[in-house]
């Protein structure tokens, strides 16, 4: 199992620009997440689903859209970079509430500039 | 809501003990995470808490006391590579995601 995967690691956008960030797993979890963490601040959620075709705000959604078409992917889209949006992101699994750990990705550094 | 307090930073000998607190103040719990953050990776699962009391395993323990809002995570025997940052992260009840603490920078030293 490769577990949680994102791509890119890293990315260097311009204010104004979009991008995708992608995320997948393969431990067939219902649960998936969107976190960014900034230095200080700890981890902030972004968007979460419950499953797939259901998708729901977090903490800070401003500025960020997904889509859960499938239970393997929930990529992260953001339409017109902001400075503010230069941040670690990282994509979480989980089979769903409770005691059931969250599973991470290895994070994409992002910076707009 | 919900209010997550951890020390910001801590520094310990190789081959001590260390404790790293945490406290929260929630409107409905249901458990708590520790998680471990080596710095520039992604954070791993430690371990969870729902009952009062201490888990062991391994160098590492955890403790809750849900009737004062308190977690610990105790590290025995310390080593180089336990440098990393530590997280604490509430189960909120109705709740569908963890909400986490900033997190405490552990830095072991020879």
């Amino acid at each position: 199992n490769a577990g949680v995967t994102q791509t890119p690691k890293f990315r260097i956008l311009k204010i104004g620009q979009s991008m995708t960030l992608q995320c997948t797993q393969d431990m067939n979890h219902n649960y998936m997440y969107w976190y960014r963490q900034d230095p200080g601040m700890g981890l902030k959620l972004i968007y979460y689903s419950v499953g797939a075709g259901i998708t729901d705000k977090g903490e800070v959604p401003n500025g960020y859209n997904v889509s859960r078409s499938t239970t393997e992917d929930f990529p992260l889209r953001l339409e017109l970079a902001a400075p503010s949006q230069t941040s670690v992101y990282f994509c979480a699994s989980s089979l769903g509430q409770g005691s059931s750990p969250l599973h991470f990705g290895n994070g994409t550094r992002l910076t707009v500039t | 809501g919900q209010n997550i307090d951890q020390p910001t930073e801590m520094t310990a000998t190789e081959g001590a003990i260390v404790q790293i607190n945490c406290t929260y103040q929630t409107s409905g719990f249901n458990g708590l995470f520790w998680y471990q953050q080596h710095a520039g990776e992604a954070p791993t699962f430690l371990s969870y808490n729902v009952l009062d009391g201490l888990e062991e395993k391994g160098r590492f323990s955890s403790f809750l006391s849900r009737s004062k809002g308190y977690s610990y995570l105790l590290l025995k025997e310390l080593q180089m590579k336990d440098s990393a940052s530590y997280l604490c992260a509430v189960d909120q009840t109705g709740a569908n995601n963890l909400f986490f603490g900033t997190g405490t920078r552990l830095t072991v030293i020879p």
